[in-house]
């Protein structure tokens, strides 16, 4: 079956640092573009970043611009979300998304998400 | 940047038909997605490049685009299909854009 299984939201103090992680299963993980979005409490969906297959391009919500870096370990399955300078307003289920067939702009598979929760 | 506005809900009787509807500057010119997403679960697509269904999503379920406006049509609503609806397209400066979200509720 494909699967994403996203991985390390947890419960983090205003400026610090957090690390997300989306483990890739059933699909051939490098020949597919992969997305991060995200979703406050009771809040509509709203993307934050994508990589290209071979990690060598992102591009990122200007919100998500200078904070957020998304990279990928193609040998590992597995695309990362890196949020430094955490805000209040991080607070919010992430999910990592699957882009559809190379340049199809949409996104065909999506994880469970992980949940971060900034707070003091 | 560019918005995609969508109405916030939707009612409709069960049997009846549902119009989820979603509106951008020239959204003619861009292929408009679908996303489902019931309560605590992850969206699921439904439709994509306006009128296309993935495999799995009944035929209930249609999509158009006419004017400023996509459509995503669910014909003989079922109680399972209440759920948040969302558009999405690509817009080449705003990178990947989502409609504001429609709760479709079945009566």
């Amino acid at each position: 079956d494909v699967q994403l299984v996203e991985s390390g939201g947890a419960l983090g103090q205003p400026g610090g640092s957090l690390r997300l992680s989306c483990a890739a299963s059933g699909f051939t993980f490098s020949s597919y573009s992969m997305h991060w979005v995200r979703q406050a409490p009771g809040k509509g969906l709203v993307w934050v970043s994508r990589i290209n297959s071979d990690g060598s391009a992102a591009d990122y919500a200007d919100s998500a611009k200078g904070r957020f870096t998304i990279s990928r370990d193609n040998a590992k399955n597995t695309l990362y979300l890196q949020v430094n300078s955490l805000r209040a307003e991080d607070t919010a289920v992430y999910f990592c998304a699957r882009e559809g067939v190379v340049g199809r702009h949409y996104m065909d598979v999506w994880g469970k998400g992980t949940t971060v929760t900034v707070s003091s | 940047s560019y918005v995609l506005t969508q109405a916030p809900s939707v009612s409709v009787a069960p049997g009846k038909t549902a119009s989820v509807t979603c509106g951008g500057n020239n959204i003619g010119t861009k292929s408009v997605h679908w996303y489902q997403q019931k309560p605590g679960q992850a969206p699921v697509l439904v439709m994509y490049y306006d009128s296309d269904r993935p495999s799995g999503i009944p035929e209930r379920f249609s999509g158009s685009k006419s004017g400023n406006t996509a459509t995503l049509t669910i014909s003989r609503v079922e109680a399972g299909d209440e759920a948040d609806y969302y558009c999405q397209v690509w817009d080449s400066s705003s990178e990947f854009v989502f409609g504001t979200g429609t709760k479709v509720t079945v009566l």
